[in-house]
């Protein structure tokens, strides 16, 4: 069975774009969740969706934002990029919410890069 | 709001010495609680994780962590080094009543000599 999977790997992008990144859970699965890592504040979360629907957010600002798909594929978006965007972005996904029963499972991340 | 602390940002060992790397949680109730391992350039791995179901929990690659509720912590040890348990660990907590939002410690880097 296949891992999860994000996309890109690797983007590049200047200060005040936008970037969408992709992540496809393993087969099955309906939660989804992102987190942000960084060498200063460490892993984050930032939201979690669960059939389509947003069950928790973390203390990001709007600029961040997200969705799930009916095939329970994830995109996040981050509008007006900031050099503090700069991270690396994971995509954990699981059978269902509650991940104290459910193991839930991480993609490789998305490594951004705001120049 | 519930926090996780580990102790040591890096931690060195030789090869075939014991592993420890420390974690303490906050919370006035004892909550879920995981340890991850994060190889370069790759995502989160579970090593194992504590539901209440038993105190020593046994996990992936001879690892093991004991939930200590009078000291709040949840160490991971491992008997004996390996050069491939070279990696960075992270202690992790989930409230029941989080879904699946994890909060992490800041991470303790393992290094393993020859």
């Amino acid at each position: 069975k296949a891992g999860v999977t994000q996309t890109p790997r690797y983007l590049i992008k200047t200060r005040g774009q936008q970037v969408t990144l992709s992540c496809s859970p393993i087969s099955g699965h309906r939660s989804v969740s992102w987190y942000q890592q960084t060498p200063g504040q460490g892993l984050q979360f930032l939201f979690e969706y669960f059939s389509e629907t947003q069950r928790n957010k973390g203390n990001f600002p709007g600029r961040f934002s997200g969705r799930q798909f009916s095939n329970s594929r994830s995109e996040m978006n981050v509008s007006t990029l900031e050099l503090g965007d700069s991270a690396l972005y994971l995509c954990a996904s699981s059978l269902v919410p509650g991940g104290f029963t459910d193991t839930q499972y991480f993609g490789p991340g998305t490594r951004l890069t705001v120049l | 709001a519930q926090s996780v602390t580990q102790l040591g940002s890096h931690v060195s060992v030789s090869e075939g010495a014991l592993v420890l790397l420390r974690c303490n949680y906050s919370s006035s109730v004892p909550p879920y609680l995981f340890w991850y391992v994060q190889y370069p350039n790759q995502g989160l791995q579970l090593l194992l994780k504590y539901t209440s179901a038993a105190t020593l929990v046994k996990g992936i690659n001879g690892f093991e962590a004991e939930f200590k509720k009078s000291e709040t912590s949840f160490h991971l040890t491992k008997p004996s080094a390996h050069m491939s348990d070279a990696a960075e660990y992270f202690c992790a907590v989930i409230h029941n009543n989080a879904g699946n939002m994890l909060t992490f410690g800041g991470g303790t880097r393992l290094m393993v000599k020859p």
